[in-house]
């Protein structure tokens, strides 16, 4: 998975409680992603960064907060998990955005269960 | 809104056969095109992938068709695998600072 973690692998909470997950890259590349994936609906994505400190919402980025204070590390947090954040979720990480020589590498994924 | 999109949602093939999976995309600025494999409990892997100034591009095994004209992408695996079953996405670019969109994915499944 091109040196791409995500930690934790599975988890499952209870809808009210925060929620953070980590994806950790031993790439050095700039660009990291997290998207959701859901049967019907492939794979959305919530948030992405640029560069340490700089972040930008996706499609689905409602309910979600990142961070990215080192260039190996991108967290993802809920604040309040609800039972519509159940999903996949996977860490991508690219060297450039348009990945024209590069494409997004993807990470093992993380399930994530809301009761 | 414009969106990358799956003609099929499954493919069931005989081992050895060749597999063509179909993609179509509505946005006539994309130029730029990938084609991710994603087998169970893991994340998607890179195959292939195309730029809109080219028709075809050719990988071990596998061959990507695009045509602009019909906004139509299409990978084709030759001598299809059992390891070859898995969940295949196209994803597309539209340029500037547009993230990858994909679409939502075909089944492939090799029958022994």
């Amino acid at each position: 998975d091109a040196g791409i973690t995500q930690s934790p692998r599975h988890k499952v909470t209870e809808t009210g409680t925060p929620v953070t997950l980590r994806c950790h890259q031993t790439e050095n590349h700039r660009y990291m992603y997290w998207y959701r994936q859901d049967p019907g609906h492939g794979l959305r994505l919530i948030h992405y960064s640029y560069g340490v400190k700089d972040t930008d919402k996706g499609e689905v980025s409602d309910g979600y907060s990142v961070s990215r204070s080192k260039t190996e590390d991108f967290l993802l947090t809920l604040e309040s998990a609800t039972s519509s954040q159940t999903s996949v979720y996977f860490c991508a990480i690219s060297e450039s955005k348009t990945s024209r020589s590069d494409t997004q590498y993807f990470g093992p994924g993380t399930r994530l269960t809301v009761l | 809104g414009e969106s990358v999109g799956l003609h099929l949602p499954t493919l069931s093939v005989q081992e050895g056969d060749n597999s063509i999976i179909n993609c179509a995309y509505s946005n006539s600025a994309s130029d730029y095109f990938i084609w991710y494999k994603q087998e169970s409990g893991k994340g998607p892997q890179f195959i292939i992938d195309i730029r809109s100034n080219m028709d075809k591009r050719q990988g071990q095994r596998v061959t990507v068709l695009l045509n602009k004209t019909v906004k139509h992408l299409s990978l084709q695996i030759a001598a299809t695998q059992p390891g070859d079953s898995a969940v295949y996405f196209c994803a597309e670019i539209s340029g500037g600072n547009t993230p990858l969109v994909f679409g939502k994915g075909t089944r492939l499944s090799v029958i022994a």
